[in-house]
């Protein structure tokens, strides 16, 4: 099975300022063929099931604000929001989707510092 | 788009429990559908997948032998069958919709969940 992990797995930041958030897996997942990275990162708001908010690495859901962006390739990822907001409080989860079965990293908790 | 999860429960270790998630707003048989679920204050773990004309199935070792995943696209229902279950299958279990009918595709749309707690 490919190991998702991310860091941290806590992060505080102010309100305006950048979050970033890492995963790696150990694996690569990026497909040559077709040029795309199976990589999804997911939001999840207390109470709530989670939400896609970047597929393919980096292609944004409809509806997500742009502050969101996803980057990387092969085995590293990133997740950032350009100017954190108070409604980003959550926790973000990566997963792969290369291969089953798929496997989500461990989650980071976002807080407002 | 709608997933509506039901089904869960209290039930002895050892016991069994089926739960169903109803779908409706899209075209139940033309994407692939998936149980993923969260034990109380942890993260998500993968379950089990089916395609969307059912021809193939993925399980985590975890639960491979003991959970059943099927679909009836002529009633927009996904199903899991648990047997043999243990306490440490306690957890909310999501349906989710994979953004395509077959594998290899991100999960776009999840259910509320419907808690499963495994106890004497």
């Amino acid at each position: 099975d490919i190991v998702m992990t991310q860091s941290p797995d806590s992060l505080a930041v102010s309100l305006g300022e950048r979050a970033t958030i890492n995963c790696k897996s150990s694996q690569s997942v990026f497909y040559s063929s077709n040029n795309k990275n199976y990589l999804t990162w997911y939001q999840q708001k207390p109470g709530q099931p989670p939400k896609m908010v970047i597929y393919w690495a980096s292609t944004r859901e409809s509806g997500v604000p742009d502050r969101f962006s996803g980057s990387g390739s092969g085995t590293d990822f990133t997740l950032t929001i350009s100017s954190l907001q108070a409604e980003d409080v959550a926790v973000y989860y990566c997963q792969q989707y290369y291969s089953t079965p798929y496997t989500f990293g461990q989650g980071t908790k976002l807080e407002i510092k | 788009v709608q997933l509506v999860e039901s089904g869960g429960g209290l039930v002895q270790p050892g016991g069994s429990l089926r739960l169903f998630c109803s779908a409706s707003g899209f075209t139940f048989s033309n994407y692939a559908m998936h149980w993923v679920r969260q034990a109380p204050g942890k993260g998500l773990e993968y379950v089990s997948g089916i395609s969307g004309n059912e021809g193939s199935t993925d399980y985590a070792d975890s639960v491979k032998g003991r959970f059943t995943i099927s679909r009836d696209n002529s009633k927009n229902t996904l199903y899991l069958q648990m047997s043999s279950l243990k306490t440490e299958d306690t957890a909310l279990y999501y349906c989710a919709r994979a953004d395509s009918s077959g594998w290899y595709a991100p999960f776009d749309f999840w259910g509320q969940g419907t808690l499963v707690t495994v106890s004497s």
